[in-house]
C-alpha cells in the first residue's frame, strides 16, 4: 500500500524568507502524481504545485518549487520569500495513475509565517 | 472554474441516526472520493469511486458506506452514526488517467465538519 509522510507536525518562517517542507512516500509503482495542497483557515483544500514522476524537471510556480527525488522516493517543497498569506496546512499526496487511482495524502505540515 | 459542492458547512446529529452528506461536481469528473480530516492525522480516505454505480474502499470504510447513481453526485452515508465519527469531512473529484494529466488533481468542496452527540 502506498503511503505519505510529513514529518514535520509544524514549521515556523519569517516573512521574505525561505522554508522547506518535507514528504516521503512509499510506492512499488514506478509512474505517479504527487501534488502540495495547501488549506488555510478557510478550509478549502487549493492545489500549490503537482509533479508527474516521469518527468525529471522539479516543477516550479512561481515562489513554489518542489526537490524531486525518485530514487529517495523524496517530494519536498520550498517556498520562497515567505508572505503572511503562506500560512496554512500543506499537505504532500500521491496519486497512482489508471482508472481507478487512489489519492492518499500525509498527516500535514502546519506552517506559521512570522513577521 | 470547475465547482464541488458540499451539501452543508456544518452538521449536528445524534447519535444512532443514520446521516447522508451530498457531494456534486460540476466538471464531469470520473473520480470522486470522500475523505475524513483530524488533527494528526491528516486526510484519510473512506471511499472512492471511479464511476457510476463504481465504489472501492479506501483506508477507513468501516462504519460507513456510499452511493453513486449519478456521474456528478456522491454521497456518504453513516448508518448509525457514533461519537467517534465526529469529523470534518471532505469530498474530492478529478479526472482520470494519463491523458489528462493536467486535470489530474483533485478539486476539493468546502467540507463538512459533522458533530454527532
Amino acid at each position: 500500500a502506498q503511503t505519505v509522510t510529513q514529518s514535520q507536525p509544524e514549521m515556523s518562517v519569517q516573512e521574505a524568507e525561505t522554508v522547506t517542507l518535507s514528504c516521503t512516500y512509499d510506492t512499488s509503482e514506478s509512474d505517479y502524481y504527487l501534488f502540495w495542497y495547501k488549506q488555510p483557515p478557510s478550509r478549502q483544500m487549493i492545489l500549490v504545485i503537482r509533479q508527474e514522476a516521469y518527468k525529471q524537471q522539479n516543477a516550479t510556480e512561481n515562489r513554489f518549487s518542489v526537490n524531486f527525488q525518485k530514487a529517495a522516493k523524496s517530494f519536498s517543497l520550498k517556498i520562497s520569500d515567505s508572505q503572511l498569506g503562506d500560512a496554512a496546512m500543506y499537505f504532500c499526496a500521491y496519486r497512482t495513475t489508471g482508472t481507478a487511482s487512489k489519492l492518499t495524502f500525509g498527516t500535514g505540515t502546519r506552517l506559521q509565517v512570522t513577521l | 472554474d470547475v465547482k464541488v459542492t458540499q451539501s452543508s458547512r456544518y452538521l449536528v446529529k445524534r447519535t444512532g441516526e443514520k446521516v447522508f452528506l451530498e457531494c456534486v461536481q460540476d466538471m464531469d469528473h470520473e473520480n470522486m472520493f470522500w475523505y475524513r480530516q483530524d488533527p494528526g492525522l491528516g486526510l484519510r480516505l473512506i471511499y472512492f469511486s471511479y464511476d457510476v454505480k463504481m465504489k472501492e474502499k479506501g483506508d477507513i470504510p468501516e462504519g460507513y458506506s456510499v452511493s453513486r447513481e449519478k456521474k456528478e453526485r456522491f454521497s456518504l452515508i453513516l448508518e448509525s452514526a457514533s461519537t467517534n465519527q465526529t469529523s470534518m469531512y471532505l469530498c474530492a473529484s478529478s479526472s482520470a488517467g494519463r491523458g489528462f494529466w493536467s486535470l489530474s488533481e483533485a478539486f476539493f468542496g468546502q467540507g463538512t465538519r459533522l458533530t454527532v452527540v
